[in-house]
């Protein structure tokens, strides 16, 4: 079955450090992959997505992240975090067929500090 | 492009009374639309999913006379939470399907969300 685990719930980053945060799917073929970002009490906003070709993928507000399939791994980088970027963090893998449904992982909460 | 407008976006009611929310997108065509539940810091749990012209595929677990979900044009979909009890508080968001083929299929807009809260 199709699963995404994001092995860390809390990320506590100082405003200017660089930060990753991790993702792992599992899925039987080559998976659509994405990262959203959740500010509080706000629906959900796309950063990144990736179908195929290049493995490293380029996204809004400055954050990046990698397809690694040896490794199974979808992780999300940014060279230098913002106040701002305080959020819920939740990866994705898209369902292929069907309804093309999203499986979402459980999150990983942000924080910054000054 | 591609954003989807939730209404409204907090709602406040008394137990046993029902709420429509509306999730519309604003600039694209959506023939399918989902709709989630997420409780406080939990992940989203996705209860329906709404085809335009169809009746909704409902997740296991979720019941169907509670959450009705009606998709009557390709840019509205509305889910009424009947009967509503305070265990039905919650964080409820809507998404949208986006247009394109292959990958682009498994993209979803997403609304800002309602909080129920049932007294």
């Amino acid at each position: 079955a199709q699963s995404v685990t994001q092995p860390d719930i809390h990320i506590t980053v100082s405003e200017g450090a660089s930060l990753e945060l991790r993702c792992n799917y599992s899925y039987g073929a080559t998976p659509y992959l994405f990262w959203y970002v959740q500010s509080p009490g706000q629906g959900l906003q796309l950063l990144l997505k990736y179908f195929s070709g290049d493995t490293l993928v380029q996204g809004i507000k400055g954050f990046e992240a990698e397809f690694k399939r040896s490794q199974s791994s979808f992780n999300l980088r940014k060279p230098s975090v913002h106040w701002s970027d305080a959020a819920e963090y939740f990866c994705a893998v898209g369902a292929v067929g069907g309804y093309n449904k999203l499986i979402f992982g459980a999150g990983t909460r942000l924080a910054v500090h000054p | 492009g591609a954003v989807v407008s939730q209404h409204p976006s907090w709602v406040i009611c008394k137990s046993g009374t029902s709420v429509k929310i509306e999730c519309r997108s604003l600039d694209f065509q959506a023939t399918t639309m989902f709709w989630y539940r997420q409780f406080p810091k939990q992940s989203l749990m996705l209860m329906a999913t709404s085809n335009e012209g169809s009746k909704a595929t409902y997740e296991q677990g979720v019941e169907k006379d509670k959450f009705l979900i009606n998709h009557a044009s390709l840019t509205l979909s509305t889910l009424t939470v009947t009967s509503a009890h305070p265990e039905d508080s919650s964080f409820y968001i809507c998404s949208a399907r986006g247009p394109g083929t292959s990958g682009a299929k498994n993209i979803q807009y997403f609304g800002a969300g309602t909080r129920l809260s049932v007294l």
